[in-house]
């Protein structure tokens, strides 16, 4: 099946321990994103990647990092600088940048730091 | 599941009926609009698109309405089922954006069967 897989569903960690979420897509797409999403609210922008080694901040990306050193993996590390950490993080791709291009969702994962 | 649609607008329907879900878009120069479909626990789902050079777009029982005039995208569903019961997203791409979506804050839709 071709897609965007997220691991694990759900993760927990204590405060002030750095997490990695995973996020894999064998779509062969150029673009991936990481997006956060709070109860009530749209999803926000955290991070962006366009083509491999390469990658842009988004509109709340204090507090995390990404790495893209393959086109088809794009992990994001929620650090312990990050406030408020607990919530529903999604992955998307898409084929390329520009209009017209859907982005494609991963499952998400939840997040909940205690 | 998810508590996504906590605090979100509702709309509750009957089965069967046509459902009308409503979004304000922010910038007048976004040239295309996606509508998603998120389950409770589930990433968003593509619905359907349209571009800014219609103002009508139509699928399997889902139509979308672009209205420029005002900003205003709908996203009507026909024959509304139960498994329609979901949050519902309008996204655009204003220009110069590197192809990232801004996405409005959802909409609740629930069946009554």
């Amino acid at each position: 099946d071709g897609g965007i897989t997220q691991s694990p569903k759900y993760l927990f960690r204590k405060e002030g321990q750095n997490v990695t979420l995973s996020c894999e897509q064998n779509l062969n797409h150029d673009a991936m994103y990481w997006y956060r999403q709070d109860p009530g609210q749209g999803l926000r922008l955290i991070y962006y990647s366009q083509i491999v080694n390469d990658f842009q901040k988004g509109d709340i990306a204090e507090g995390y990092s990404v790495s893209r050193e393959k086109k088809e993996s794009f992990p994001l590390t929620v650090t312990s600088a990050q406030k408020n950490p607990t919530a529903f993080y999604l992955c998307a791709s898409s084929p390329g940048v520009g209009p017209g291009l859907e982005q494609y969702f991963g499952p998400g994962t939840r997040l909940t730091v205690t | 599941g998810e508590s996504v649609g906590l605090h979100l607008p509702t709309l509750s329907v009957q089965e069967g009926d046509n459902s009308i879900i409503n979004c304000a878009y922010s910038n007048s120069a976004s040239d295309y609009f996606i509508w998603y479909k998120q389950e409770s626990g589930k990433g968003p789902q593509f619905i359907i698109d349209i571009r800014s050079n219609m103002d009508k777009r139509q699928g399997q029982r889902v139509t979308v309405l672009l209205n420029k005039t005002v900003k205003h995208l709908s996203l009507q569903i026909a024959a509304t089922q139960p498994g329609d019961s979901a949050v519902y997203f309008c996204a655009e791409n204003p220009p110069k954006s590197q192809g990232n979506l801004i996405f409005g804050k959802g909409t609740k839709l629930s069946v009554k069967p």
